[in-house]
């Protein structure tokens, strides 16, 4: 099972920001954070990886408090393209880190 | 040059045949896997190798048998379709499942259509 817990669903419109945010109260010290984006009928794709803080790329944001039971994905300015399902997925040295929840499924509307 | 490649995008086939799917990384990468997504968009693993040795082995009919001829490669041959067989195969790929900070990257998977 997975390690995580997210919303099955959100809703945005375009130019919005959206946050999804993964609960993994169970982390454990050694664990990464990693968020996954999947469209329709194509594989999960990267986006981001953190440990701790605040990183941030080209695609997105990820803030992850100091405790780690928790992280955000921030997708700034969403357009109809970013309507996708998004993994967030925990794990280290172990197997849990290629375990899939069900992930949130995000839908933006013009 | 795609990253993960698998092959066939598509494969349409009766019950109780028996088929495979190929899977190439040219990323360099120690570690392989398969994962089946149902109809339910459930991504599950179900097998991994890492340098050749199998890895991970989730719970999954014999039926199945992963093979990696090198570390480039892992192919998935199946047994006896069954119908509750179809379903989207995805292979994947990354540096080393035993570091912390690993990376999935993944093929854009076989849709498997049992009839």
């Amino acid at each position: 099972l997975a390690k995580t817990t997210q919303p099955i669903s959100m809703d945005s419109y375009e130019g919005q920001e959206v946050n999804i945010t993964c609960s993994h109260n169970n982390i454990a010290t050694n664990d990464y954070i990693t968020w996954y984006q999947q469209f329709p009928s194509q594989g999960p794709r990267f986006i981001i990886q953190g440990y701790k803080t605040k990183v941030t790329n080209e695609v997105a944001s990820l803030f992850i408090p100091a405790d780690r039971k928790s992280s955000t994905l921030s997708l700034p300015r969403v357009s109809l393209s970013d309507t996708a399902v998004y993994y967030c997925l925990v794990g280290a040295g172990n197997t849990d880190k290629l375990i899939f929840g069900t992930g949130t499924r995000l839908q933006v509307f013009p | 040059d795609t990253a993960v490649s698998q092959t066939p995008k598509y494969l349409v086939t009766q019950m109780g045949n028996d088929k495979s799917i190929k899977c190439e990384q040219n990323l360099g990468h120690d570690t392989m896997y398969w994962y089946k997504q149902d109809s339910k968009k459930f991504l599950k693993i179900m097998f991994s190798y890492n340098n050749k040795e199998l890895i991970i082995n989730e719970t999954v009919p014999n039926r199945f048998s992963p093979k990696s001829p090198d570390k480039a490669h892992l192919n998935l041959h199946i047994n006896s379709l069954e119908l509750g067989d179809s379903a989207v195969y995805f292979c994947a790929s990354s540096q080393d499942i035993w570091q912390a900070n690993e990376k999935l990257f993944f093929g854009s998977g076989t849709q498997l259509s049992v009839l």
